[in-house]
């Protein structure tokens, strides 16, 4: 049983690089979630979406951007990355009526 | 005021103690309510979720929730070096999969 699936696990980038962090699910969940987890800032919501075709911003969206692909998969990008977004990236998914997320084994993105 | 707070430690037992984790959140709306487990380096892991107010036990672990002051907590028993750990406290109103959560504690047991 995967679970959750993310890749790469860690990645360092030049300021103004892009890249897709990618997330894969395999619990048949509806709903998946972007969280940026910073020192002292506990877990912030990026981008989550609730079904296959819609995604919504969380708390912190400027500067990524998302796609559901299908019920399986939702991908992170950052298009033009700054050193403010080096963080540990996690993806999560759940099922409505069930309890509480699954989360993937992170991304560690340091932006140069 | 953030919408979920916790202490950020360290709050440090030693092995055998009862470590007692708290939380406090803002919206009167919200309905379920998680404990998550961090190693560092690690991925949260769920270990406990509470609905109702009251206790609910599950092995060593106990939370507890009182809507009505907003508070939810953690009791661990016999707490055990391999309980060291950050523990998130996380909310989810009501009508959304969508869950806050808080900065975490950071717990340590100590031989």
């Amino acid at each position: 049983n995967a679970g959750v699936t993310q890749t790469p696990k860690f990645q360092v980038l030049k300021t103004g690089q892009s890249m897709t962090l990618q997330c894969a699910q395999d619990m048949n969940h509806n709903s998946m979630y972007w969280y940026r987890q910073d020192p002292g800032m506990g877990l912030r919501l990026i981008y989550y979406s609730a079904s296959e075709g819609t995604t919504d911003k969380g708390e912190v969206p400027n500067g990524y951007n998302v796609s559901r692909l299908n019920k399986r998969e939702f991908s992170l990008r950052l298009e033009s990355a700054a050193p403010s977004q080096t963080s540990v990236y996690f993806c999560a998914s759940s099922e409505q009526g069930e309890n509480g997320y699954t989360f993937g084994s992170g991304t560690r993105l340091t932006v140069v | 005021q953030k919408e979920v707070e916790q202490n950020s430690g360290p709050l440090s037992v030693p092995e055998g103690a009862i470590a007692s984790l708290n939380c406090t959140y803002s919206d009167r709306g919200s309905q379920s309510f998680f404990w998550y487990r961090q190693y560092s380096g690690k991925s949260p892991e769920l270990i406990m979720f509470i609905y109702s107010n009251g206790d609910k036990e599950d092995g060593r672990f106990t939370a507890q929730l009182n809507k009505a002051s907003q508070y939810v907590s953690l009791l661990i028993r016999d707490s055990q070096p391999s309980d060291s750990a950050t523990y998130l406290c996380a909310v989810q109103s009501y009508n959304t999969d969508k869950l806050i959560f808080g900065t975490g504690t950071r717990l340590q047991v100590f031989p």
